[in-house]
C-alpha cells in the first residue's frame, strides 16, 4: 500500500525560499513517477511538477518553471520540492501525488502541507 | 494551453442520478480520470482512464469519453457523495506535457 508523508510548510516572505519533503513508503523510485499539485485557498486543483522513476525526468508547470525544483532520495524514500523565489500567488496546500502505473493520472496523494507566502 | 470546463455546481436529490460533465477540445481523444474532494480532505480518484474504477470505489461511480465531453456519473446518489468532482488529462499537444485540470464542480447533496 502507497502512503505519501508531506512535511515542510510554512509562513514565508515574498523572495523566500522553503523546502518540502514527501515520505513515499509503498513507491519503487526506480519505476514510479511521484510530484506535487497544488491547491490555492479555496480554488482548484493545479499540477506543479513531476519527477519520472526511469530516468529522473523531471517536468514543470509554466508557473514554476525555474524557481522550483523536484528531486528525489532513493535511500531515504523520500521527493523533495526546493521552492525559491516564492509569490504570493505560490501560497496553497502542496499534496505529493503518486502517478497511476500504466496512466497519466494521480492513484495516491498526500494529506497536503501548507505553505504560505506573505509579507 | 488546453482547457477543461466544468459546471461550478450541481445538486442532487439522496437516490437520484447526478451527472458531471467535463468539456474540452476533442477530449474524447484523451483519457480522463476524476477525483473526489470532500472538504479539508485530500483528493481521491474514482475513475481513470474514462471510466475504470480503482480498487475500493463503488460501482455507483462511472463515466464515459466522446467528442468534446467526458462525463461522470453517481447512480443512486448519497449524502456522503456530497464534494467536489474534478476532471483531469494528460496533454503534450505542444509539445510540453502538462497535467490538466478542470475547474471543478461542487455536488450537493439535497
Amino acid at each position: 500500500e502507497v502512503h505519501l508523508l508531506e512535511s515542510g510548510g510554512d509562513s514565508v516572505l515574498p523572495g523566500g525560499s522553503l523546502r518540502l519533503s514527501c515520505v513515499a513508503s509503498g513507491v519503487s523510485f526506480s519505476s514510479d513517477a511521484v510530484g506535487w499539485v497544488r491547491q490555492a485557498p479555496g480554488k482548484g486543483l493545479e499540477w506543479v511538477t513531476t519527477i519520472r522513476g526511469n530516468g529522473g525526468i523531471t517536468e514543470y508547470a509554466d508557473s514554476v518553471k525555474g524557481r522550483f525544483t523536484i528531486s528525489r532520495d532513493k535511500s531515504k524514500s523520500t521527493v523533495y520540492l526546493q521552492m525559491s523565489s516564492l509569490r504570493v500567488e505560490d501560497t496553497a496546500i502542496y499534496y505529493c501525488t503518486k502517478e497511476g502505473v500504466n496512466f497519466y493520472g494521480f492513484e495516491s496523494w498526500g494529506q497536503g502541507t501548507l505553505v504560505t507566502v506573505s509579507s | 494551453s488546453y482547457v477543461l470546463t466544468q459546471a461550478p455546481s450541481v445538486s442532487v436529490a439522496p437516490g437520484q442520478t447526478a451527472s458531471i460533465t467535463c468539456g474540452g477540445n476533442s477530449i474524447g481523444t484523451k483519457s480522463v480520470h476524476w477525483y473526489q474532494q470532500k472538504p479539508g480532505q485530500a483528493p481521491v480518484l474514482v475513475v481513470h482512464d474514462d471510466g475504470d474504477r480503482p480498487s475500493g470505489i463503488a460501482e455507483r461511480f462511472s463515466g464515459s469519453n466522446s467528442g468534446n465531453t467526458a462525463t461522470l456519473t453517481i447512480r443512486w446518489v448519497e449524502a456522503g457523495d456530497e464534494a467536489d468532482y474534478y476532471c483531469q488529462v494528460w496533454d503534450d499537444s505542444s509539445g510540453h506535457p502538462t497535467f490538466v485540470f478542470g475547474t471543478g464542480t461542487r455536488v450537493t447533496v439535497l
